[in-house]
């Protein structure tokens, strides 16, 4: 099993609608992010969190909110979806340590018409 | 506030040839970290390979090198005998050394094509 699970994979959904993407790790890992990814921009930070009781939003974060549920569990919601918020979308884990590399879901593809 | 630069949007190179990507950034801190992040067609994220600021050795992976000029904020990834499987966007990364700054800021990417 992955270490870093995200639901859905694929996402296709109208303007308009509110939608939420999961993700849920077993790492153990205090800090979770959402990334988003974009043709030729790279993956730019939405929102992290260092644990259940701290969020932070990112560079982008208009338009996105995130819930931490448990240590484990970190989704991102669109409240009224938009056509430029289709990306992909990638969930991602780190612990304290400096050197150790962040640990990525396998992204959600969204789609939004 | 810190940034990344990859001036290749694309690269090719003939397979068992080797490959150098150019990465480089800005920043005022002297402790931080830099990662190199691998993105085959299937989109997972995967590590090639990290470099500590404070570290004078550039880091290897078996055919994945870097070569880390730190006064010149240049980190550059060289793949050796490449290999199809090499085809994908490569990320540059670079992430903050102090507590609570665990964040990444990537570059732009590159796509790295094999020439059978």
């Amino acid at each position: 099993d992955a270490d870093v699970t995200q639901t859905p994979r694929n996402r296709i959904t109208k303007t308009g609608k509110r939608i939420m993407l999961e993700c849920s790790q077993t790492k153990g890992h205090d800090r979770m992010y959402w990334y988003r990814q974009d043709p030729g921009l790279g993956l730019r930070l939405i929102y992290y969190s260092f644990d259940v009781k701290d969020i932070n939003k990112g560079e982008i974060s208009d338009g996105y909110s995130v819930s931490r549920q448990a240590q484990a569990k970190f989704s991102l919601s669109l409240e009224s979806a938009i056509p430029n918020q289709t990306a992909l979308y990638f969930c991602a884990t780190s612990d304290l340590r400096g050197n150790q590399p962040q640990h990525f879901g396998d992204g959600t593809r969204l789609s939004i018409l | 506030a810190q940034t990344v630069t990859q001036s290749q949007p694309e690269m090719s190179v003939q397979e068992a040839e080797t490959v150098t990507l150019s990465c480089t950034y800005d920043t005022s801190e002297s402790d931080y970290y830099l990662f190199w992040y691998k993105q085959p067609p299937s989109r997972q994220m995967i590590l090639v390979i990290r470099q500590e600021a404070y570290k004078q050795q550039n880091a290897t992976e078996n055919r994945f090198s870097v070569n880390f000029q730190k006064a010149a904020k240049s980190f550059s990834l060289k793949i050796s005998d490449s290999q199809l499987g090499d085809a994908a966007m490569y990320f540059c990364a670079y992430r903050r050394g102090n507590f609570g700054n665990e964040k990444l800021t990537f570059g732009t990417g590159t796509r790295l094509t094999i020439i059978p």
